[in-house]
């Protein structure tokens, strides 16, 4: 199983809402990622979790909250979010430090916040 | 993280061999170089990586000269379905950062 999913594929929520998005992987991977892509940008790099733990932020806003229950689950808490947060958000895993490496990354969450 | 520029757009038609350069001046020791590749509304997917020297798989090639401060992603008889975005990464650490990418657009 080389697959991450990551669920729901569409969210719509309005700006006092919360919500969550969802990533799960099954390939013993331990370092999994969160990215936000604008249309027609590259993707952004969020947040990293290695070995269940946050190692990377950067520098994103509170109203975005990363859990990560396990190895294999990995949470995007949403709270008071704006209309410029619409966007794909993307989970990916690897198995460490990317050194020779891959990254398997999920089909990612279409967000449209109104 | 070293930088990386790669060419905004390219065009090609069916059937042809596609070269694909990305320029990293400031490479480390310890980077790797990873390409992806994407379509609209889907996550990035893995092409290739390398070090050094060339390195083929069943879908491209990379070629990275001694300096390792630029490499290339050659792709072999393109078809209407490679037409997708191409991302070059560079970096050693848990981060991939991307950059602008190159929009590969694929003629009939």
């Amino acid at each position: 199983d080389t697959e991450v999913t990551q669920t729901p594929k569409h969210l719509v929520m309005g700006m006092t809402n919360k919500k969550s998005l969802k990533c799960e992987q099954h390939m013993g991977h331990r370092a999994m990622y969160w990215y936000k892509q604008k249309a027609k940008k590259p993707p952004e790099l969020m947040f990293v979790y290695s070995y269940e733990k946050l190692s990377i932020n950067e520098s994103v806003p509170s109203r975005f909250s990363p859990e990560c229950p396990n190895s294999s689950l990995l949470n995007l808490h949403l709270h008071a979010l704006q209309p410029e947060d619409s966007a794909l958000y993307l989970c990916a895993s690897s198995q460490g430090d990317l050194k020779g490496t891959e990254a398997f990354f999920g089909q990612g969450t279409r967000l449209t916040v109104v | 993280l070293a930088k990386t520029t790669q060419p905004i757009s390219m065009d090609s038609y069916e059937g042809q061999e596609v070269n694909i350069t990305c320029s990293h001046n400031n490479i480390a020791t310890n980077d790797y170089i990873t390409w992806y590749q994407q379509f609209p509304s889907q996550g990035p997917r893995f092409i290739i990586q390398g070090y050094k020297t060339k390195v083929t798989n069943e879908v491209a090639s990379l070629f990275i000269p001694a300096d390792r401060k630029s490499s290339t992603l050659s792709l072999p008889r393109v078809s209407l379905s490679d037409t997708a975005v191409y991302y070059c990464l560079v970096g050693d650490t848990g981060k991939l950062i991307f950059g602008q990418g190159t929009t590969l657009q694929v003629k009939p």
